[in-house]
């Protein structure tokens, strides 16, 4: 079945430097995509999204690309800083189906 | 705050007993959902909710059975529990389907 999924499990990064998390997807129909982040011990926590007919969406220190072309879908975060730990994962959505599907996550790990 | 509250936030079970996780969200939310987490299979769906008095089978709905008698209420219960079943649950709701999900911090369950 189509299912969304990471590249790499863990991503280091130094402080102050910027993250890239990327993500896979394979369903042509998914019409929304969602980036969540998951600290030790506690739930998901929503950080952005962005609809199938746009490209890029800003947030506070985070930005999604999403290329249609190749299916891909990123997480930019800007000046990475210690609370940024986590492990972070997508998600899409197909409204057609009624079918949310997560990714397995990547881990980011700051450095100080 | 406002948010999603599971209890327990622990439990160990013997093989064979039965126990009902708890979750219950302030928000007035339509839609409610069960996850379960296991390593490297991110997070899938046992069972959800799109209002007070209905329920439906996600993608691992064996061995489980949920209510929703009220609104801010969807109660996930375990018949028979197997060592299948130790995970970490995750309750969410959101206002639409597929929307922002808001996370409990999850019920970590070992059966032995």
């Amino acid at each position: 079945g189509e299912s969304v999924g990471l590249h790499l499990p863990t991503l280091s990064v130094q402080e102050g430097d910027n993250s890239i998390i990327n993500c896979a997807y394979s369903n042509s129909a998914s019409d929304y995509f969602i980036w969540y982040k998951q600290e030790s011990g506690k739930g998901p926590q929503f950080i952005i999204d962005i609809r199938s007919n746009m490209d890029k969406r800003q947030g506070q220190r985070v930005t999604v690309l999403l290329n249609k072309t190749v299916k891909h879908l990123s997480l930019q975060i800007a000046a990475t800083q210690p609370g940024d730990s986590a492990v972070y994962f997508c998600a899409d959505f197909e409204a057609a189906g009624n079918k949310l599907t997560f990714g397995g996550g990547t881990r980011v790990l700051v450095k100080p | 705050n406002a948010g999603v509250t599971q209890t327990p936030k622990f439990r160990v079970l013997k093989t064979g007993q039965s126990m009902t996780l708890l979750c219950a969200q302030d928000m007035n939310h339509e839609y409610m959902y069960w996850y379960r987490q296991d390593p490297g299979m991110g997070l899938r769906l046992i069972h959800y909710s799109v209002g007070e008095g209905t329920t439906a089978k996600g993608e691992v709905p064996d061995g489980y059975n949920v209510s929703r008698l009220k609104k801010q209420n969807f109660l996930l219960g375990l018949e028979s529990a197997a060592p299948s079943q130790t995970s970490v649950y995750f309750c969410a709701s959101s206002y639409v389907r597929g929307g922002g999900y808001t996370f409990g911090s999850g019920t970590r369950l070992t059966v032995v």
